[in-house]
């Protein structure tokens, strides 16, 4: 089975810091996504890679930045954390015929 | 314009009992449809993926159908269990393009003893 790893379930950050949330799939998928869910609003697309180095805008881009330096592994930057940043964050890979598969999530909070 | 619709938006219903929830979508050219089930602060995990030529897809005490040609899906759950309450999402793969996937806003279910 497909597997897609966020390397943190919770994280809690000051406003300002820089973060790193970093998303590894071990399925040679070219596509790569990275969504933010709030309640009510649903997935949000912020960025989208598909293939190294190769990178989209999504729906809600601004604040953040990506990074897709090797296939598996797709990493969203937010470069001065800030209050309406704290969100659920998944990250996802696809192969066309089959589909997205998602990563545990990761729950972050901005102080 | 790709859309995926997914009704009712919230359900509550007894332990014990069957539901279906509906996903309609306008996603075309059509690669595949995934339902996926998503616990409360956890990512969403798939529980069937139909393609163009299947109707019914069963895991477990899950079953999707797919309508390709009036662009309806079903998922229903029999004999439902407390731990059945989650959000459970539609997902539409378009062929084109590398952003091809398409949302529903998901089904709030609540299964109460």
């Amino acid at each position: 089975d497909v597997k897609v790893t966020q390397s943190s379930r919770y994280l809690v950050k000051r406003t300002g810091e820089k973060v790193f949330l970093e998303c590894v799939q071990d399925m040679d998928h070219e596509n790569m996504f990275w969504y933010r869910q709030d309640p009510g609003l649903g997935l949000r697309l912020i960025y989208f890679s598909y293939d190294v180095k190769m990178k989209e805008k999504g729906d809600i881009p601004e604040g953040y930045s990506v990074s897709r330096e090797k296939k598996e592994r797709f990493s969203l930057i937010l470069e001065s954390a800030s209050t309406n940043q704290t969100s659920m964050y998944l990250c996802a890979s696809s192969l066309r015929e089959w589909g997205a598969f998602f990563g545990q999530g990761t729950r972050l909070t901005v102080v | 314009k790709n859309q995926v619709e997914q009704s009712p938006q919230s359900l509550i219903i007894l332990e014990g009992k069957n539901c279906t929830l509906q996903c309609n979508y306008t996603v075309s050219p059509f690669s595949n449809l995934r339902w996926y089930k998503q616990d409360t602060g956890r990512g969403p995990v798939s529980l069937t993926i139909m393609t163009f030529s299947e109707n019914t897809k069963s895991n477990g005490r899950y079953t999707a159908t797919l309508d390709a040609d009036t662009k309806q899906s079903s998922l229903h759950i029999t004999a439902s269990q407390l731990s059945d309450s989650a959000s459970y999402i539609c997902v539409v793969s378009g062929m084109s393009g590398a952003n091809n996937l398409f949302f529903g806003t998901g089904t709030r279910l609540t299964v109460i003893p």
